[in-house]
């Protein structure tokens, strides 16, 4: 069925670095590709997400990249700080009729100060 | 405006009791999604509602119904709860369907099962 492949499973940076997660897709079909923050005991909160007609998107310290040739897209974050550590979740549309999202299997990252 | 609303917020069976999860929204929103979260697993779909009267499978439906009861509320159904579904369980709302809107979730219930 379909698959999103996400990685690493678990990423550790300090203040001030960048943090890169990389998710993979199986439907070739998918057209939306969002990106979804969790803060510990929180809920999912949608943080960027990027469209099948656009190869990059930017809102100040995140970015999101997408390589449809490839079925890959990754998100970008830079001037990383403590408040950025949580779990990170990619999502890819799939179609097919009946429209859902197929989550990764998420990314916890720590932002060491 | 309250969003996306669950009850109850922590829940605890036994094995073979049943329960009714319930999910609100305040949005007018016409899809309605529920998930389930396990650690390393990410989130899984259940069941969703495409629109007000249609529900249909995700990826892990089994031991679950659910019914659109109007087009605010979603309720997510255990008939005989098992360990198996211990888990995070998050429902989530969109105005259309997914690829084109935002996909806004719940604070999510916790269930343990004994």
């Amino acid at each position: 069925g379909e698959n999103v492949e996400q990685h690493p499973s678990t990423l550790s940076v300090q203040e001030g670095d960048s943090a890169v997660i990389k998710c993979t897709y199986s439907d070739s079909a998918s057209n939306y590709f969002p990106w979804y923050k969790q803060e510990l005991g929180k809920r999912p909160q949608l943080i960027i997400d990027i469209r099948s007609n656009v190869g990059e998107k930017k809102d100040q310290r995140i970015a999101v990249t997408l390589n449809k040739t490839a079925k890959h897209f990754s998100l970008h974050i830079t001037e990383t700080q403590p408040e950025d550590s949580a779990v990170y979740f990619c999502a890819a549309s799939i179609q097919g009729g009946s429209e859902k999202l197929v989550f990764g299997k998420g990314t916890k990252l720590t932002v060491n100060p | 405006n309250a969003g996306v609303t669950q009850t109850p917020k922590f829940q605890v069976l036994k094995t073979g009791q049943s329960m009714t999860l319930q999910c609100a929204q305040d949005m007018n929103h016409n899809s309605m999604y529920w998930y389930r979260q396990d650690p390393g697993m990410g989130l899984r779909l259940i069941y969703y509602s495409a629109s007000e009267g249609t529900t249909d499978k995700g990826e892990v439906p089994n031991g679950y119904n659910v019914s659109r009861l109007n087009k605010r509320e979603f309720s997510l159904r255990l008939e005989s709860a098992a360990p198996s579904q211990t888990s995070v369980y998050f429902c989530a709302s969109s105005l259309e369907a997914v690829s084109t809107d935002t996909q806004y979730f719940g604070p999510g219930t916790r269930l343990t099962v004994l």
